[in-house]
């Protein structure tokens, strides 16, 4: 099993859609996760950090289920300026010299 | 957010030349910083953590010898592609991470906006 794990789509949804990705991961030592947004040919930029008890940022909602070891990206209203590949990060731990992992981004395609 | 630059943008150049890119984290310091590669259409591949006054720590498959790597300071990182060949082209990124005793984004990635090399 990959250590971060992505659904690559494409997901391809009408604009004002709701769209949801998750991302799996297998070491369950792992202490913090991100959601970065990759536009073509550009690099990651962070979107949002998960926490435990959820994080809404607007129309983004991240959350972690730490029994189930996955983490889940929410988006409502979408637009088209959405479009772009969405990428998890898992550290494997707090401090330290950790290395985070990239999951392989999952492609989402707002249309009007 | 945390800035982080690199340089140049754009680079090509002749098979068997050197190029040397720099990855600066403008208003934090970095202990750790890391480099990417990315081909089209494909995921980020870690090529190797770079850890300011230590060498370098290559990820499996990457020639520490190819890819020079030295974290001379605090702000700045630099990758060298030596006797780079066309199959070098690539996107190369660079991410720094936030320090401990920042007051917001603490811990986190921030990337460079890339450099994209191609070799003729």
């Amino acid at each position: 099993r990959k250590e971060v794990e992505q659904d690559p789509g494409p997901f391809n949804v009408p604009e004002g859609a709701t769209v949801a990705f998750n991302c799996t991961y297998s070491n369950s030592a792992s202490q913090s996760f991100f959601w970065y947004r990759q536009d073509c040919r550009k690099e990651p930029k962070l979107l949002m950090s998960v926490y435990s008890s959820g994080n809404e940022d607007g129309r983004f909602t991240a959350q972690l289920n730490r029994a189930s070891q996955y983490i889940s990206l929410l988006i409502r209203d979408s637009k088209l300026s959405d479009s772009a590949t969405y990428l998890c990060v898992v550290n494997p731990a707090s401090g330290g010299s950790y290395i985070p992992t990239f999951g392989r981004g999952t492609s989402l395609i707002v249309h009007p | 957010g945390a800035v982080v630059s690199q340089h140049p943008s754009w680079v090509i150049c002749k098979s068997g030349t050197s190029v040397k890119i720099e990855c600066r984290s403008l208003d934090f310091q970095a202990t750790t910083m890391f480099w990417y590669r990315q081909f089209p259409k494909q995921s980020l591949m870690l090529m190797a953590t770079s850890n300011e006054g230590s060498k370098a720590t290559y990820e499996q498959g990457v020639e520490k010898d190819k890819f020079l790597i030295n974290h001379a300071s605090l702000t700045l990182s630099t990758l060298t592609v030596t006797s780079a060949h066309p199959e070098d082209s690539s996107f190369y990124i660079c991410s720094a991470r936030t320090p401990n005793n920042r007051e917001s984004y603490v811990n986190e990635q921030f990337f460079g906006p890339g450099t994209r090399l191609t070799v003729l």
